[in-house]
């Protein structure tokens, strides 16, 4: 089983709705979630972390996580069409913070 | 506030030369990690520099080898390289001792394109 996996998609939601993006991951103790946005041929963007479990909220983006049952999510409310984009999932353990794993990511189109 | 730098933005080499690449961290920032990122995937840890040592390592073999300097920029070189190399490398700064809730930011990538 990998570390961390994801749904390729692509996800396709109209411009105004919620989009939920999910990640499941390989239980190995304390864990940090990091969520990225990545846009074709850029670099990844970093635009949410949790470790806790429960709701984290940054604007119109909202990270979730249920670690008894070892997934952690993604939404965005009010999706825009430049929020387009590929999202990765990343985790790290505080036995070996050092490394991130990621998971293959999810394609987002929001169409106007 | 610079942010992570890389160079070159792209770069196209034949098989069985070698490459260098070169990042620069985020200002504060004194760790850095290299990933490797094929097209349609995540990307993939190649190892990480902390007080000039490598810290950890992915499964890649010794033809990546790196290097970080005092001023806590980093290297990565790619020696013999193989049509499979081909993907976008990107450099990670975080800082050091910030636990498992440290942040990793990316630079802009450099796209190696091997022929």
């Amino acid at each position: 089983q990998k570390e961390v996996e994801q749904n390729s998609g692509p996800l396709s939601v109209p411009e105004g709705a919620i989009a939920s993006l999910n990640c499941t991951y390989s239980d190995r103790g304390s864990q940090s979630f990091f969520w990225y946005r990545q846009y074709s041929g850029k670099s990844p963007e970093l635009i949410m972390f949790i470790y806790s479990n429960g709701d984290k909220e940054d604007g119109r983006f909202t990270a979730q996580l249920n670690k008894a049952s070892q997934y952690v999510s993604l939404l965005i409310r009010d999706s825009q069409p430049s929020d387009s984009a590929t999202y990765l999932c990343a985790v790290n353990w505080e036995y070996n913070f050092n490394k991130f794993y990621f998971g293959s990511g999810t394609k987002l189109n929001v169409k106007p | 506030d610079a942010g992570v730098t890389q160079s070159p933005t792209h770069l196209i080499k034949t098989r069985g030369q070698q490459v260098t690449l070169r990042c620069s961290p985020k200002s504060g920032h004194d760790t850095v990690s290299w990933y490797q990122q094929a097209l349609g995937q995540g990307p993939q840890f190649i190892f990480q520099y902390y007080e000039e040592e490598e810290r950890q390592r992915g499964n890649f073999p010794d033809r990546f080898s790196g290097h970080q300097f005092p001023n806590y920029s980093s290297e990565l070189n790619v020696n013999a390289l193989l049509l499979g190399d081909s993907a976008l490398y990107l450099c990670a700064s975080s800082s050091g001792t910030g636990g498992a809730g440290s942040k990793q930011y990316f630079g802009p990538g450099t796209r190696l394109t091997v022929t």
